[in-house]
């Protein structure tokens, strides 16, 4: 199986900072990573597809970019609505595997 | 709208089953994969297995081969998924999610249902 590993597993951050989320495959998976978002209690969330495109309806301050095993999501501008938890997801072989996720935290 | 509605929470005994069911409207619902992706507490998004709505073809994870069954009744768009022999590990949401494609291979969930809490407890 395809190892999904995410970096940071938390950080704190203010209202307005820029975020960088990362997400390392244990190989090559191309582009075919997602990312999704996850409020607690919730159902996860789409928010960018193949890497660096981004799911109709969400907020442009979001974006992705990478291919081959380093892929990265980045908010340019945190707003009080994406403190939530952060997953990377492979679709290159199956199983599909996730990432362990990246709590973004209020400062 | 598209919605995926999954029935509610279960508690069973270790070594029973479970059967939990996703019921879609909004779109064609045999145009349409249905993935099942579980949660344990505090843990990351694993995925278990899908099935093609239209064809009815499935596929597991290796890890549930054997344990899980995918079924889909097309006259009430829902999609069913049994998890058998369960343990104290199978604790879990229980999540279905849709799956759109986006050109060759590209595919993600673009919705989800509301989870349902299995609690496998003696």
């Amino acid at each position: 199986d395809i190892q999904m590993t995410q970096s940071p597993s938390s950080l704190s951050a203010s209202v307005g900072d820029r975020v960088t989320i990362t997400c390392r495959a244990s190989q090559s998976i191309s582009s075919y990573l997602n990312w999704y978002q996850q409020k607690p209690g919730k159902a996860p969330t789409a928010l960018i597809y193949a890497a660096s495109t981004l799911q109709s309806g969400v907020p442009s301050r979001f974006s992705g970019s990478g291919s081959g095993t380093d892929f990265t999501l980045t908010i340019s501008s945190l707003h009080p609505e994406d403190f939530a938890i952060y997953y990377c997801q492979q679709t290159y072989s199956t199983p599909q595997t996730f990432g362990q996720g990246t709590k973004v935290e209020i400062k | 709208q598209v919605q995926l509605v999954q029935s509610g929470a279960e508690v069973k005994k270790p070594g029973a089953s479970v059967k939990l069911s996703c019921k879609a409207s909004g779109y064609t619902f045999t145009n349409y994969a249905i993935h099942w992706v579980r949660q344990a507490p505090g843990q990351r998004l694993e995925w278990m297995g899908w099935i093609n709505a239209g064809k009815g073809d499935t596929k597991f994870s290796q890890k549930f081969q054997g344990r899980v069954t995918i079924t889909r009744d097309t006259s009430a768009s829902t999609v069913n998924m049994e998890l058998s022999s369960l343990r104290s590990e199978d604790t879990a949401v229980y999540f279905c999610a849709r799956e759109t494609t986006a050109g060759r291979r590209v595919s993600f969930f673009d919705h989800w249902g509301q989870g349902a809490l299995v609690t496998v407890s003696s």
